[in-house]
């Protein structure tokens, strides 16, 4: 079965520091990669995806994922974090061709102003 | 509405009881999800329809757990006889098309 592990659990972070959020799945054939991210008390929202092409993809706020097959990674980065950022991320991984996402257990991040 | 919308968004039940959570999918979306997260997990997938069939639920804990979109519009989870590990929030997402998906707020049970 798939899985995704997120290392870090909780990240502490202050303004304008750099971030970057580790994300790793275990299935081996064509993915389909998301990071979500969910504010306090709101709902999931999709950060960014990749499905093709150039491996590193930019999202929305400024974030940033690069795709490396070679270490089945989906990494999150954004050079300067900001105090709104503080949230939970989540990775989700898509089996090429199934309809569910796997998710991993998610990384809080608090930026200190 | 312009997201995808779940009631209700609190769900207190006694152990025992059975219960019934609706989600509303964005206008026009073919996919639709369930999922369930408990504390400090992420959400783990329950079911999948297209339209109004069930093509996948293969993540439902068990037979207490039903799950049906007879129209191709709203869905309802029903949860049966609800045990504390039932114990969650719920969350419904919906999708033009998978495998991207637009959650909503989630419906979160507490079975005491």
């Amino acid at each position: 079965a798939q899985s995704v592990s997120q290392h870090n659990h909780h990240v502490i972070l202050s303004e304008a520091a750099s971030l970057e959020l580790g994300c790793n799945y275990s299935y081996g054939g064509t993915v389909n990669l998301f990071w979500y991210v969910q504010y306090p008390g709101q709902h999931l929202q999709l950060l960014l995806k990749y499905f093709s092409g150039d491996p590193l993809v930019k999202g929305i706020k400024g974030f940033e994922a690069e795709f490396i097959k070679s270490k089945f990674s989906f990494n999150l980065r954004k050079p300067s974090v900001q105090w709104s950022d503080t949230a939970e991320y989540f990775c989700a991984v898509n089996e090429d061709g199934a309809n569910n996402l796997f998710f991993g257990t998610g990384t809080r991040l608090t930026v200190i102003p | 509405g312009a997201g995808v919308s779940q009631s209700p968004r609190y769900k207190v039940a006694k152990r025992g009881q059975d219960v019934a959570l609706r989600c509303d999918p964005i206008s026009g979306h073919v996919s639709l999800f369930w999922y369930q997260q408990a504390l400090g997990q992420g959400p783990e997938f329950l079911t999948y329809f297209q339209n109004e069939a069930q093509l996948d639920k293969s993540g439902l804990p068990s037979d207490r757990f039903f799950a049906e979109r007879p129209e191709g519009s709203v869905s309802t989870l029903k949860i049966q006889r609800t045990q504390q590990e039932d114990s969650a929030v719920y969350l419904c997402a919906s999708s033009p098309g998978v495998p991207e998906a637009f959650f909503g707020q989630g419906t979160r049970l507490t079975v005491v």
